[in-house]
């Protein structure tokens, strides 16, 4: 595997579910990233962790916890989440100690809250 | 004043035309414009970026303009080609931070139609 890798690919849960979401990062960095992707919209920063560090959480809410047990695995724990929830979430990594480092992208996991 | 605001929305351009995408900030802290491809089903990735001590960057076919004065800067895709039909993400960023912290455009989605 090389790059940036997330399972699943697509998820469909409902709201009293409790998921994972993984990413995993095979190119050494420091740095990792969760954005959700939501359709006509920007994407937008949820979490970063740097060096294994939680270094920014965007506002997020508590049904969203993020986990970094190492520099190479990052793990997004869903719970209770709610339909407006649904969109594509992408994990990225970079670096990490520049603000210029080039982030890279997984191909994202696709969910769906009914 | 995070905002990054990018246009059009959506672009259709011939084989061989010139795509011009875009995007204006309000932040002066600003100091780092990467612009960001996606495909369908794919995460984005790095195509161009650009510092503020320049005011134009070439790649290729790719080349970022930015005016630091009017706080705008802008994608041209020349000779356009079916191939270039994806997602285009402007984003900005502060080089300064220890990670990347990336305020995303709501992207353009552009078809080269052969």
């Amino acid at each position: 595997e090389t790059g940036v890798t997330q399972t699943p690919r697509h998820l469909v849960m409902g709201m009293t579910n409790k998921k994972s979401l993984k990413c995993e990062q095979h190119l050494g960095h420091n740095a990792m990233y969760w954005y959700k992707q939501s359709a006509k919209k920007p994407l937008e920063l949820m979490f970063v962790y740097n060096f294994k560090e939680q270094t920014e959480n965007n506002s997020v809410p508590s049904r969203f916890s993020p986990e970094c047990p190492n520099s190479s695995h990052l793990f997004l724990h869903l719970h209770t989440l709610q339909p407006e929830d649904s969109a594509l979430y992408l994990c990225a990594s970079s670096r990490g100690g520049g603000g210029t480092d080039t982030q890279y992208f997984g191909p994202g996991t696709r969910l769906t809250v009914l | 004043q995070q905002q990054v605001k990018q246009s059009p929305q959506s672009l259709i351009v011939q084989k061989g035309g010139i795509s011009i995408i875009n995007c204006a900030y309000e932040n002066t802290a600003f100091d780092y414009f990467p612009w960001y491809q996606q495909f369908p089903g794919k995460g984005p990735a790095l195509l161009i970026a650009i510092r503020p001590d320049v005011s134009e960057k070439k790649e290729g076919r790719f080349t970022i303009s930015f005016n630091k004065s009017a706080k705008q800067f802008s994608l041209h895709i020349m000779d356009s080609q079916p191939g270039d039909s994806a997602t285009y993400f402007c984003a900005a960023g502060v080089g300064g931070t220890s990670y990347g912290k990336l305020t995303f455009g709501q992207g353009t989605i552009l078809t080269v139609h052969p």
